[in-house]
């Protein structure tokens, strides 16, 4: 099982409609989640973080986190073409002592207006 | 307040070449970390560095080598590049919250 696992897409939306972005991981003890947002070219932009299980919500962007399931997902209510980019989900481990970002590969999300 | 720097943002290099990239956190921050992006293997870990101390490493060969100066300022080095060594390398400044802030990296050619 990969540490952090991401449907890679393309989702594709309507302009206005709710974009669910889903996100799982193996380590239990992981206790931190993030979500980035990468146009094409650009480097990944932190738009979301959650740490405890339930819903957090900034803005149109909602993050999720079900630690039972290993669960953690991104909704993006009222979805502009211009939240066209690829979502990465980043869950912390430790290991060692330390901890680092384990990265999924991404959902490439497309608006159409 | 200013973003994270990386220095240079492109580079080509040769088979056989080294190369060392260069990052300047976010004021104040002590931490920095490095990832390698690629296509197929998207954003992976290389190594972290705070207080001029290599704090965690990814799996990467040993060609791979970073260091941290007492500004913050952190270079990563790759020795004897290899075609697959062409990638997009980012270095993420990070708080005391554990964010993690993204400079607009450096991409690497290797021809």
């Amino acid at each position: 099982q990969k540490e952090v696992e991401q449907n890679s897409g393309p989702l594709s939306v309507p302009e206005g409609a709710i974009a669910s972005l889903n996100c799982t991981y193996s380590d239990r003890g992981s206790q931190s989640f993030f979500w980035y947002r990468q146009y094409s070219g650009k480097s990944p932009e932190l738009i979301m973080f959650i740490y405890s299980n339930g819903d957090k919500e900034d803005g149109r962007f909602t993050a999720q986190l079900n630690k039972a399931s290993q669960y953690v997902s991104l909704l993006i209510r009222d979805s502009q073409p211009s939240d066209s980019a690829t979502y990465l989900c980043a869950v912390n481990k430790w290991g060692g002592g330390s901890e680092k970002l384990v990265f999924g590969k991404g959902t490439k999300l497309t608006v159409n207006p | 307040k200013a973003g994270v720097t990386q220095t240079p943002r492109y580079l080509i290099k040769t088979r056989g070449q080294q190369v060392t990239l260069s990052c300047s956190p976010i004021s104040g921050h002590r931490s920095v970390s490095w990832y390698q992006q690629t296509p197929g293997q998207g954003l992976q870990f290389l190594f972290e560095y705070f207080s001029e101390t290599q704090r965690n490493k990814g799996n990467f060969p040993g060609r791979f080598s970073g260091r941290q100066f007492s500004n913050s300022r952190s270079e990563m080095n790759v020795s004897t590049l290899e075609l697959g060594d062409s990638a997009l390398y980012l270095c993420a400044s990070i708080n005391s919250a554990r964010e993690q802030f993204f400079g607009p990296g450096t991409r690497l050619t290797v021809l």
